[in-house]
């Protein structure tokens, strides 16, 4: 494997459900991002770990979870959620120098029913 | 205010011609980079192009090079000998020394939809 992955590509969801989102980066960096991507907005940053460090999370709901077990792996815990979130979740990597480039995911498509 | 603006929702171009995506930013920051992205139907987004804000001359990448005028704010991709491949959005973003989240956060523009016509 090489990049970014994500698992899983596509998810449908009641709102009661609780369900995990999985980043992987094999690029060897050390900050790792979670993006939302809704229609007709720009890409929205979620969180961002550094050194396995939370650094931000920009206001997002409690309804929303990350974990960063490792510089190599980003979960995001999802439960009770609304439709309101169904988006594209992406998932990015770079090293912790704030010039560096991101790579991103192929990203989790979101349905909450 | 917006951050980055990206005025063309859409844009049409003939395979094999040159096409320029525009993209103006906001920033009271003397130290900042800016980046452009590309996200085909699939979903991935697709690093392209980056300039920091004091590398004097334009960024290029194969295909790919940065129009960077800094004084006007501006920072517009070309692509040079367009293929039907390249249809898709992309998008412009920026990354600002003195931003929040730790200067980690990337802000992006709307997106400019290219498709690229046999």
């Amino acid at each position: 494997e090489t990049g970014v992955t994500q698992t899983p590509r596509h998810l449908v969801m009641g709102m009661t459900n609780k369900k995990s989102l999985k980043c992987e980066q094999h690029l060897g960096h050390n900050a790792m991002y979670w993006y939302k991507q809704s229609a007709k907005k720009p890409l929205e940053l979620m969180f961002v770990y550094s050194l396995e460090e939370r650094v931000e999370n920009n206001s997002v709901p409690s309804r929303f979870s990350p974990e960063c077990p490792n510089s190599s792996h980003l979960f995001l815990h999802l439960h009770t959620l609304q439709p309101e979130d169904s988006a594209l979740y992406l998932c990015a990597s770079s090293q912790a120098g704030w010039g560096d480039t991101q790579y991103f995911g192929p990203g989790t498509r979101l349905t909450v029913l | 205010a917006q951050k980055i603006t990206q005025t063309q929702p859409g844009m049409f171009v003939q395979e094999k011609e040159a096409v320029t995506l525009d993209c103006t930013y906001d920033t009271s920051d003397q130290s900042y980079g800016l980046f452009w992205y590309k996200q085909p139907s699939s979903g991935e987004m697709i690093f392209l192009i980056y300039q920091g804000s004091y590398d004097e001359q334009n960024a290029t990448e194969g295909r790919y090079s940065l129009n960077f005028q800094k004084a006007r704010k501006s920072a517009n991709l070309v692509i040079s000998a367009s293929q039907l491949g390249d249809s898709a959005m992309y998008f412009c973003a920026m990354r600002e020394l003195n931003s929040g989240a730790g200067s980690y956060q990337l802000t992006f523009g709307k997106g400019t939809k290219l498709s690229v016509i046999p």
